[in-house]
């Protein structure tokens, strides 16, 4: 069966280094892929896609990795702060033509520690 | 910035009541989705349309969920009888045609005593 996985133990890490989050998939060929920021009480918010063609992509302090061989995306924050403290959520969308049924990992909850 | 709007935040309902969740999505975003979000199942895909028409709704248990858009302006999901395990936060979602990324509501917090 379709699977995506995110470390379910959450990540502290100190202020100013660079946080790193993975997300594994197994049983799906996805068309593109999207990390997700989500804060307690309220919903997700959305922060970067990647498509299946795309090795990487940046948006200022964030780089998404995207690796179809090992079925596996890498999600970086470098320079943290305590305001990135939030769980993260990877989320996969089929690549089954003109369908945008997104599934979603369970999230990796981040601590960026001052 | 636009939003996604959801009614009500919070709904505490007795077993066997009806509950009716709403959604306004983002003007000019063509694709709704409603998102159910647990502590043990994570975010499970309830249902989704695409211009108001239902594409998926194999996430539903359908004897009891239906999920409607009457105009482009709103969604709705009902559920009927409500059940206790059917406590969880409900999500609506909105995306564009442009496919990058969806937006979002605040989510209605379900409780079902």
């Amino acid at each position: 069966s379709q699977k995506i996985e995110q470390n379910s133990e959450a990540l502290n890490i100190q202020e100013g280094k660079t946080a790193t989050l993975t997300c594994n998939y197994t049983n799906y060929s996805p068309a593109y892929l999207q990390w997700y920021r989500q804060d307690p009480g309220r919903g997700p918010v959305f922060l970067l896609l990647i498509r299946e063609n795309e090795k990487e992509k940046r948006k200022e302090r964030l780089k998404v990795t995207f690796d179809t061989t090992l079925k596996q995306s890498l999600f970086h924050i470098t320079a943290s702060q305590p305001a990135d403290s939030a769980t993260y959520l990877c989320a996969l969308a089929p690549n089954s033509g003109g369908y945008q049924k997104v599934t979603f990992g369970t999230g990796t909850k981040l601590q960026v520690i001052p | 910035d636009a939003r996604v709007t959801q009614t009500p935040r919070h709904k505490v309902t007795e077993m066997g009541q009806e509950v009716t969740m709403r959604c306004q999505p983002i003007l000019g975003h063509n694709t709704v989705f409603w998102y159910r979000q647990t502590m043990m199942q994570g975010l499970e895909l309830l249902a989704y349309f695409r211009n108001r028409a239902p594409l998926d709704d194999s996430g539903m248990p359908k004897d009891r969920f239906s999920a409607e858009m009457p105009d482009a302006t709103l969604a709705t999901l009902k559920i009927q009888p409500s059940e206790p395990r059917d406590s969880a936060v409900y999500f609506c979602a909105s995306g564009s045609p442009s496919g990058n990324g969806y937006t979002f509501g605040s989510g209605t917090r379900l409780t079902v005593v």
